[in-house]
């Protein structure tokens, strides 16, 4: 069946430093979506993407989606405390079924 | 944005006893919904696909039994877990599209003694 493969699994920066977070799927996606989860809280959408090499920017955040639309990622650059969490990818084939990736957990000391 | 509230927030019921969670579309309808399981530290399991009106889609390894999903109307699907066990102690989270977007429910720690 689908898999959407994500990593790393966890990442530690220092205030300041730049973050990404990679997607992978074993089949060709019709979207991808980016969600945040704060610890105790639930997902929060963050941005889809539709088209093949699109790219999405919101403020500090830089969304991609590959041309073969199979992968995706998330770059946060100059990292803040308030971006820790749990970031996920979301691939959908079509339909409302939607596959989640493993998630990123992002810590950041300052 | 569209808001999909999720009750109870937790719950802790002894073995053997069931447990019913309610999804709620507070703004909009929803005609699927689809409900996650999230164990500590991990990602979302889809679990099924509700409907309504008609059965719910389950996913391959969910038990249909176990886990029971009625949705009864355009804002509102519930999951049931029948005769729970310690191992279904879980964060069940409900959600629903709405404008493109996957609406999350606040979840629903279940704990089971």
């Amino acid at each position: 069946g689908q898999q959407v493969m994500q990593i790393p699994q966890y990442q530690h920066v220092q205030e300041g430093e730049d973050f990404t977070t990679y997607c992978n799927s074993s089949t060709t996606l019709s979207n991808i979506q980016w969600y945040k989860q704060r610890p105790g809280g639930h997902p929060v959408f963050l941005i889809q993407l539709v088209k093949s090499g699109e790219v999405k920017k919101q403020k500090r955040l830089t969304f991609q989606f590959g041309e073969a639309k199979k992968n995706s990622s998330l770059h946060i650059t100059a990292t803040q405390t308030t971006d820790v969490g749990t970031y996920f990818c979301a691939g959908s084939t079509g339909g409302f079924k939607t596959i989640f990736g493993a998630g990123t957990r992002l810590f950041v000391k300052a | 944005g569209a808001v999909v509230s999720q009750h109870p927030s937790w719950v802790i019921c002894k073995s053997g006893t069931s447990v019913k969670i309610e999804c709620r579309s507070l703004d909009f309808q929803a005609t699927t919904m689809f409900w996650y399981r999230q164990f500590p530290k991990q990602s979302l399991m889809l679990m099924a696909t509700s409907n309504e009106g008609s059965k719910a889609t389950y996913e391959q390894g969910v038990e249909k039994d176990k886990f029971l999903i009625n949705h009864a109307s355009l804002t509102l699907s519930t999951l049931t877990v029948t005769s729970a066990h310690p191992e279904d102690s879980s964060f069940y989270i409900c959600s629903a599209f709405y404008g493109g977007e996957l609406f999350f429910g606040e979840g629903s720690r279940l704990t089971v003694l």
